[in-house]
């Protein structure tokens, strides 16, 4: 089964400042690769699919990249609606399995 | 609009069974699969397993066979998850998610079902 890595676990920011998560398989899967925002007592959203492509409506400051088995989100300049926990999700198995999240805080 | 509308908080007793209901509208229910995801308090997101909305048949993840039922109604196009014998550690909110396809990720979200499992 594939296993997916995410670091850092928590990450303490500021509003304004540019912001990177990183999510790693345990083996290549392309670009099957999705990223979700959850805040508190909220349902997951998705942000990203295919690595890179952006949800409608999701602003443009939201980023992936990656392919194999390295991908990452960036956040170019946090604003407050940021903060909330990030997981990113393989859609290569069919298994969907989800990284054990990243939780953005407010420094 | 699209959206999926799951039941209300349930609280069970341990060797209860529960079953949760995800009513989806504003789109055609057998286009897409339907997943489950569950969620521990303070916890991460585990997936559970997916129902084929055309064919109903349901795929389930590890830790998932046994105790678990997907199933749903198309006629209502109303999706089910059936969890047996509850324990404690059951204790989680359930998600009901679409698929948007082509392994593109969960696009719609139900709220989220809270089961509690105490005596």
């Amino acid at each position: 089964d594939i296993q997916m890595t995410q670091s850092p676990p928590s990450l303490s920011a500021s509003v304004g400042d540019r912001i990177t998560i990183t999510c790693r398989a345990s083996q290549s899967i392309s670009t099957y690769l999705n990223w979700y925002q959850q805040k508190p007592g909220n349902p997951p959203k998705l942000l990203i699919c295919a690595a890179s492509t952006l949800q409608s409506g999701v602003p443009s400051r939201f980023s992936g990249s990656g392919s194999g088995t390295d991908f990452t989100l960036t956040i170019g300049s946090l604003q407050p609606e940021d903060f909330a926990t990030y997981y990113c999700q393989e859609s290569y198995s069919s298994l969907y399995t989800f990284g054990q999240g990243t939780k953005l805080e407010i420094k | 609009q699209v959206q999926l509308v799951q039941s209300g908080s349930e609280l069970k007793k341990p060797g209860a069974s529960v079953k949760v209901s995800c009513k989806a509208s504003g789109y055609t229910f057998t286009t897409y699969a339907m997943n489950w995801v569950r969620q521990a308090p303070g916890q991460g997101l585990e997936w559970m397993g997916w129902i084929n909305t055309n064919s109903g048949h349901p795929t389930y993840g590890q830790g998932f066979t046994g105790r678990f039922v997907f199933s749903l109604d198309t006629s209502v196009s109303t999706a089910y998850l059936q969890i047996s014998g509850l324990k404690g550690e059951d204790t989680a909110v359930y998600y009901c998610a679409r698929n948007s396809g082509d392994y593109r990720g969960f696009d719609v979200w139900g709220q989220g079902t809270m089961v509690t499992v105490s005596s």
